[in-house]
C-alpha cells in the first residue's frame, strides 16, 4: 500500500494554536483527507483537499498543503478541551479512489 | 438519516468460530468498505463494494469474506476467527463527492 506517516502525539494547551504534520506518497489527482476519531467512536471526516490546491479553511481548520514535500498539515486555531481526540490523515489515489490509505493517527491532548 | 450502522457493537469469539458483521447505509451510497483499526496501525482497508453485486480486495482480505447483495448492506463475515483478527472494525460509506462516512465500530475479540 501506500505510505501516509503522521507523528504519533501532540500536546497543546487550550487556546493555542494545533499542528498536525502527515506526509504522504504522491500521485496525480489524489484527494487527501482530515478524520477525527474520539475515544470508542468512528471516523468523523473533517475536512479534505484535492492535490491541486495549496490551502483550505474552513473555521478553526486551516489545511496546508505542500505537493513539492508531499507534506499536509492540519492547523486548528483555538484549540479547545473538545478537541483532543486521535486525528488521521488519509489519502486515495487518483487511479483508484476506492482505495484509502491511512496514517496511523496523531493523538491530540489539549490541556486546559 | 441513520447514516452508516454497524452490529453488534462488541464480541467475543473462540478460536474456529465463524460470525458475520453486520453493516447498513441509508445514503444510498454504490461504494462501501471494511477497516480494520489497530493500535499503531491506522486503519487498513479489508474489503470494498462499489455497488451491489461488485466487490475487491483491500490490503488485507485474508480471512474475510463479503458479499454485496443490496446497496445498503455490506456484510463482512469471519469463516474461521484466528487472534490476529482481534480489532476494531469500522464499516464506510462513500458519496459521490469521494467524501467517506464511517460507523460506529465492532470491537472483536478472539481468544
Amino acid at each position: 500500500g501506500e505510505d501516509v506517516e503522521q507523528s504519533l502525539f501532540l500536546s497543546v494547551r487550550e487556546g493555542d494554536s494545533s499542528v498536525i504534520n502527515c506526509t504522504y506518497t504522491d500521485s496525480s489527482s489524489t484527494y487527501l483527507y482530515w478524520y477525527k476519531q474520539e475515544p470508542g467512536a468512528g471516523l468523523q471526516l473533517l475536512t479534505y483537499i484535492f492535490s491541486n490546491m495549496d490551502m483550505k479553511q474552513d473555521q478553526r481548520l486551516t489545511v496546508l498543503l505542500n505537493k513539492k514535500d508531499k507534506h499536509l498539515s492540519l492547523r486548528i486555531a483555538d484549540t479547545q478541551t473538545g478537541d483532543s481526540a486521535i486525528y488521521f490523515c488519509a489519502e486515495s489515489m487518483g487511479n483508484n479512489f476506492n482505495k484509502f490509505y491511512f496514517g496511523s493517527g496523531t493523538k491530540l491532548n489539549v490541556k486546559p | 438519516n441513520a447514516g452508516v450502522t454497524q452490529t453488534p457493537k462488541f464480541q467475543v469469539l473462540k478460536t474456529g468460530q465463524s460470525m458475520t458483521l453486520q453493516c447498513a447505509q441509508d445514503m444510498n451510497h454504490e461504494y462501501m468498505s471494511w477497516y480494520r483499526q489497530d493500535p499503531g496501525m491506522g486503519l487498513r482497508l479489508i474489503h470494498y463494494s462499489v455497488g451491489a453485486g461488485i466487490t475487491d480486495q483491500g490490503e488485507v482480505p485474508n480471512g474475510y469474506n463479503v458479499s454485496r447483495s443490496t446497496t445498503e448492506d455490506f456484510p463482512l463475515r469471519l469463516l474461521s476467527a484466528a487472534p490476529s483478527q482481534t480489532s476494531v472494525y469500522f464499516c464506510a460509506s462513500r458519496s459521490s463527492y469521494n467524501e467517506q462516512f464511517f460507523g460506529p465500530g465492532t470491537r472483536l475479540t478472539v481468544l
